[in-house]
């Protein structure tokens, strides 16, 4: 079984379109993350949901609002969809919040290849 | 806030030859030290962590790291590359601020 599962893992879009990346985690984890990873591969915390509730929220532009209806889901939907939101989106969750918790690990899901032309 | 500095965006090495990802930290507390690797078109996977204890750190497929705080390194060996240890590899420290803060990643190719 698949701990951190996305979907859809490809997608190809228009310009201007609205679009859904949903993400579920079977692990029982109470947090779970969304980081974008761009065409150099460098990897960049979006947002940050600890049972339900935002934590984290990197300066990410309001095309992006993530929802997360329980703790095991944390869904992203990206409005009017730019050249630029195309990247690597990854789910990820933990047991805890990261940092000072020394069993912690995050661990992340297969990515989802968005593509805007 | 801390962050990460991998040397070396690109390593290669033949099938057999040590690997050496070098990999220096900034933190301004005790730091979480990580090592993720990425193969082609898959996610993430945890290769080893460095929380407390013993510096010199063991993970999966035969890799291992060690934390010097003196030289706030935390540098990724193994003894003989693999052809299947072609992948990119990612360093991360978590810090103060609870964030995992990413280096920029080495890709490593390995020759027959």
């Amino acid at each position: 079984d698949t701990a951190v599962s996305q979907t859809p893992k490809y997608l190809v879009t228009q310009m201007g379109n609205d679009k859904s990346i949903k993400c579920e985690q079977n692990l029982g984890h109470d947090t779970m993350y969304w980081y974008k990873q761009d065409s150099k591969k460098f990897l960049k915390i979006m947002f940050s949901y600890n049972n339900k509730e935002l934590i984290i929220n990197e300066t990410v532009p309001n095309r992006f609002s993530p929802k997360s209806p329980d703790k095991a889901h944390l869904n992203l939907h990206i409005n009017s969809l730019e050249l630029g939101d195309s990247a690597v989106y990854f789910c990820a969750s933990s047991q805890l919040q990261t940092g000072r918790s020394s069993g912690n690990t995050i661990y992340f899901g297969e990515g989802s290849w968005l593509t805007v032309v | 806030a801390q962050s990460v500095t991998q040397l070396g965006s690109h390593v290669s090495v033949s099938e057999g030859a040590l690997v050496l990802l070098r990999c220096n930290y900034s933190s301004s507390v005790p730091p979480y030290l990580f090592w993720y690797v990425q193969y082609p078109n898959q996610g993430l996977q945890l290769l080893l962590k460095y929380t407390t204890g013993a510096t010199l750190v063991k993970g999966i497929n035969g890799f291992e790291a060690e934390f010097k705080k003196s030289e706030t390194s935390f540098h990724l060996t193994k003894p003989s590359a693999h052809m299947s240890d072609a992948a990119e590899y990612f360093c991360a420290v978590s810090g103060s601020d609870y964030k995992l803060s990413f280096g920029a990643g080495t890709t490593v190719t390995v020759r027959a």
